[in-house]
């Protein structure tokens, strides 16, 4: 099956120490993104990247880190520099060009305590 | 990229039609409309999506109004599992794909 997976579903974490969310995503799309979302909130734009070793920081990447070796891979630290980093965390991709629409995985929620 | 208004929630019976509205009045001319759905705790599904046509799919039709200030979702035949909160996004052509998602409309589609 085609598609985007992310694990775990559920993480837990003490404060102060950094995690790493994963991201795969078998659709051969080239571009990849990672969302932050809030309870009752809509999405929010934390990094992106159009290309393999190339990314870009959205509306609120201070506290994270990405990086993007492969295609079908594009991995989310939560570093101990992000101040409220319990949020449910969402990973999308999308083909070339600019009308095609993103397929988001199902999710990871993150609770930091 | 233009802000979009939606209503905070709406009910509709199940089996009937739910029109979700969407006003978008500082759109420009290369802007397209996209409409997603976010089922609770899962990711956000696409719907739908167009430039200025109406348009229709096997989940949704979009009616989007000449002045292209505005526009409606529309779900046939709403049922229970289309209960979910429906975010309309306006993304201009050159913007490189990114989507800005507001706090979208929850439908609650009621027996």
């Amino acid at each position: 099956d085609g598609g985007i997976t992310q694990s775990p579903k559920y993480l837990f974490r003490k404060e102060g120490q950094n995690v790493t969310l994963s991201c795969e995503q078998n659709l051969n799309h080239d571009a990849m993104y990672w969302y932050r979302q809030d309870p009752g909130q809509g999405l929010r734009l934390i990094y992106y990247s159009q290309i393999v070793n190339d990314f870009q920081k959205g509306d609120i990447a201070e506290g994270y880190s990405v990086s993007r070796e492969k295609k079908e891979s594009f991995p989310l630290t939560v570093t101990s520099a992000q101040k409220n980093p319990t949020a449910f965390y969402l990973c999308a991709s999308s083909g070339s060009g600019n009308s095609y629409e993103q397929y988001f995985g199902p999710g990871t929620r993150l609770t930091v305590t | 990229d233009a802000k979009t208004t939606q209503p905070p929630s709406m009910d509709c019976a199940e089996g009937r039609a739910a029109n979700l509205p969407c006003n978008h009045s500082t759109i420009s001319g290369n802007e397209y409309v996209y409409w997603y759905r976010q089922i609770h705790s899962q990711g956000p599904q696409y719907i739908i999506h167009g430039l200025k046509n109406n348009e229709t799919n096997e989940m949704a039709s979009l009616i989007i109004t000449e002045d292209r200030k505005s526009s409606t979702l529309i779900l046939p035949h709403a049922t229970l599992r289309d209960t979910a909160v429906y975010y309309c996004i306006v993304r201009g052509y050159n913007a490189g794909n990114m989507l800005t998602f507001g706090g979208g409309t929850r439908l609650m589609v009621k027996p």
